[in-house]
């Protein structure tokens, strides 16, 4: 079975700063991961996902994720926060080479102040 | 390329009415899931179709709800005798293989 973690329902940075949106995820076979971004009523929009290939995985609109399996996490990262960064993020799991569902985290609220 | 489909974006429904939600995949995705999204809430796994099958519907409260993916159409999620905590965003995704899925712009229930 797959889960994921992620820590802190809502965070909050100024524009120009570092964002770190924390994930930690839990499966009993190599899993892929993937962090989707969620604007208010909309659906959810891919950023980026890690299938096993390279550990840092580059998203789009300058985030990225880095897979550490020995702490069993997939944060995502941004080194410079925008105002248009402000949403909804989840991570998510599935275990690899199955046509299954995605397990989702309960989401972080990003806030962008001035 | 068009994306997910979903329709209709929003349906307001009375208690112990229907509701019927349609998702239309991607072109040459076989493989459908839905999600439901309660308010301040994650998605969570509802049922997996493939064309004419029910691969997993573990997700899906026991009564009232079910799911359909013809041979032809989109696929459908039927709910009966609609409740006010069946008020949620329904997510349909699709995907070609089982692995990423693309996901559709939701259809928001409300039930008064």
């Amino acid at each position: 079975a797959q889960s994921v973690t992620q820590l802190g329902s809502h965070v909050s940075v100024s524009e120009g700063a570092l964002v770190l949106l924390r994930c930690n995820y839990s499966s009993s076979v190599p899993p892929y991961l993937f962090w989707y971004v969620q604007y208010p009523n909309q659906g959810l929009q891919l950023l980026l996902k890690y299938t096993s290939a390279a550990t840092l995985v580059k998203g789009i609109n300058g985030f990225e994720a880095e897979f550490k399996k020995s702490e069993t996490s997939f944060h995502l990262t941004k080194p410079s926060a925008h105002m248009s960064d402000a949403a909804e993020y989840f991570c998510a799991v599935i275990a690899t080479g199955t046509a299954s569902k995605l397990t989702f985290g309960t989401g972080t609220r990003l806030q962008v102040t001035l | 390329n068009a994306g997910v489909m979903q329709n209709p974006r929003h349906l307001v429904r009375r208690r112990g009415q229907e509701a019927r939600l349609r998702c239309s995949p991607m072109k040459g995705h076989s493989h459908v899931y839905w999600y439901r999204q309660l308010p301040e809430e994650g998605l969570k796994f509802m049922v997996y179709l493939q064309k004419e099958n029910i691969i997993d519907e573990s997700g899906m409260p026991k009564e009232r709800f079910s799911a359909e993916f013809p041979k032809e159409g989109p696929s459908i999620l039927r709910i009966q005798q609609v409740v006010r905590g069946d008020s949620a965003a329904y997510f349909c995704a699709s995907s070609p293989q089982g692995d990423e899925q693309f996901f559709g712009p939701g259809t928001r229930l409300t039930v008064l």
